[in-house]
């Protein structure tokens, strides 16, 4: 079965403390993005990346970063220095190429809480 | 800059047909997507519309008026199942070769018995 997988599903951690989500798809696909969602402001694009070894900041990009070491795989760190970090984090992927029908495919989302 | 507004809530009867309204601000343009949301899980695609008129799927269509900036979804016999956010986007004019989307806020749709 072809989809992206995200774990884990609920995430705790202490304020100051970094933390990263896994998102690794299988669809091969060359794109793939972070959102953050927040209670009435819908998906906020992060990071997203079009190839390998290349990612490209969005509209709210302080206090993440990013890797794209496998095109598989396109994990996201929650750092310190992100002010409001509780929220809910989806990642995507898709086929390369704004043309035509190619939609994003999601995954099912990490809620990180931070305490 | 590049908006999106969409109605926060709406609410409708089981069986019913409900219209939920997109209007988008952009500079330019080249797609626009709808998807659905259950609460606390991923957004899953309906459809794509590109050029002016009406895109059936079964008891989902979408309409897009480019001239006008406006796009809705129209769902017929409502199901309680169909309770759900209901999320407009348009592909970035300005992304080239990407595939960005800029995604409205959303729509809750409460299906009543």
């Amino acid at each position: 079965d072809g989809g992206i997988t995200q774990s884990p599903k609920y995430l705790f951690r202490k304020e100051g403390q970094n933390v990263t989500l896994s998102c690794e798809q299988n669809l091969n696909h060359d794109a793939m993005y972070w959102y953050r969602q927040d209670p009435g402001q819908g998906l906020r694009l992060i990071y997203y990346s079009q190839i390998v070894n290349d990612f490209q900041k969005g509209d709210i990009a302080e206090g993440y970063s990013v890797s794209r070491e496998k095109k598989e795989s396109f994990p996201l760190t929650v750092t310190s220095a992100q002010k409001n970090p509780t929220a809910f984090y989806l990642c995507a992927s898709s086929i390369r190429g704004g043309i035509s029908y190619n939609e994003q495919f999601f995954g099912p989302g990490t809620r990180l809480t931070v305490l | 800059g590049q908006n999106i507004d969409q109605p926060t809530e709406m609410t409708a009867t089981e069986g019913a047909i409900v219209q939920i309204n997109c209007t988008y601000q952009t500079s330019g343009f080249n797609g626009l997507f709808w998807y659905q949301q259950h609460a606390g899980e991923a957004p899953t695609f309906l459809s794509y519309n590109v050029l002016d008129g009406l895109e059936e799927k079964g008891r989902f269509s979408s309409f897009l008026s480019r001239s006008k900036g406006y796009s809705y979804l129209l769902l017929k016999e409502l199901q309680m199942k169909d309770s759900a956010s209901y999320l407009c986007a348009v592909r970035d004019p300005y992304g080239g070769a990407t595939n960005k989307l800029i995604f409205g806020t959303g729509t809750l749709l409460a299906v009543q018995p």
